[in-house]
């Protein structure tokens, strides 16, 4: 089946930096992917959808300026949370949706995760 | 905000029991579908019903979809203690500009006793 690749899968930073977080296709091309955000024991969040060579689009609340969604290529998504706080401290997942018959049954592909902390 | 709502929102059964959990939502749906997430860890797809179907089997998953009350099941039969794990439902909207653009439910926690 395909492959989603998120990296880091844990980081810890200091309150005011900014975290970069890759969402990797390996083996499909992902036309748009998917960044979600989950706080301990809730559900997942869609924060916004990332297509290919496009600006994201984000969901209502969700900061743009804060979260930046870069979909520069077909198999690589990033999420920069700029000038982290504690509040960011959540955990972040990408899902992956591509072309060819692998995709037909219209499932999505996520990542492991990332677990930020933000002290 | 999240339209999925699962039921019960916790679940302790002894392995070789049936576990059992609903979803409910509240727009119209091209398809639900079901994934399972362990302890900190990305999702797993579990199985996919479409807005035209009833019934779905998948191994021990077990699969309805009521759309006429905007509702839908999961069963799982003969749970083993690897079962245990966050179960969500999500629901892709009908007519929305993104298919896979995804809505959970709230998560039922599956714990199976040895």
């Amino acid at each position: 089946g395909a492959v989603v690749s998120q990296h880091p899968s844990w980081v810890i930073c200091k309150s005011g930096t900014s975290v970069k977080i890759e969402c990797r296709s390996l083996d499909f091309q992902a036309t748009t992917m998917f960044w979600y955000r989950q706080f301990p024991k809730q559900s997942l969040m869609l924060m916004a959808t990332s297509n290919e060579g496009s600006k994201a689009t984000y969901e209502q609340g969700v900061e743009k300026d804060k979260f930046l969604i870069n979909h520069a290529s077909l198999t690589l998504s990033t999420l920069t949370v700029t000038s982290a706080h504690p509040e960011d401290s959540s955990f972040y997942i990408c899902s992956a949706r591509g072309i060819g018959q692998v995709f037909a049954n219209e499932k999505l592909f996520f990542g492991s995760g990332t677990q930020l902390s933000v002290l | 905000s999240q339209q999925g709502e699962e039921d019960p929102q916790a679940l302790s059964i002894q392995e070789g029991e049936n576990a059992t959990m609903n979803c409910s939502y509240k727009t119209s749906i091209n398809n639900l579908q079901w994934y399972r997430q362990n302890s900190g860890r990305g999702l797993v797809h579990l199985i996919l019903i479409r807005s035209n179907e009833r019934e779905k089997h998948s191994g021990r998953l077990r699969v309805t979809l009521d759309t006429s009350k905007k509702s839908s099941s999961l069963l799982i039969t003969a749970s083993r203690a690897a079962d245990t794990a966050s179960y969500f439902c999500a629901t892709d909207r009908m007519g929305g500009t993104s298919y896979g653009k995804l809505t959970f439910g709230q998560g039922t926690i599956l714990t199976v006793h040895p």
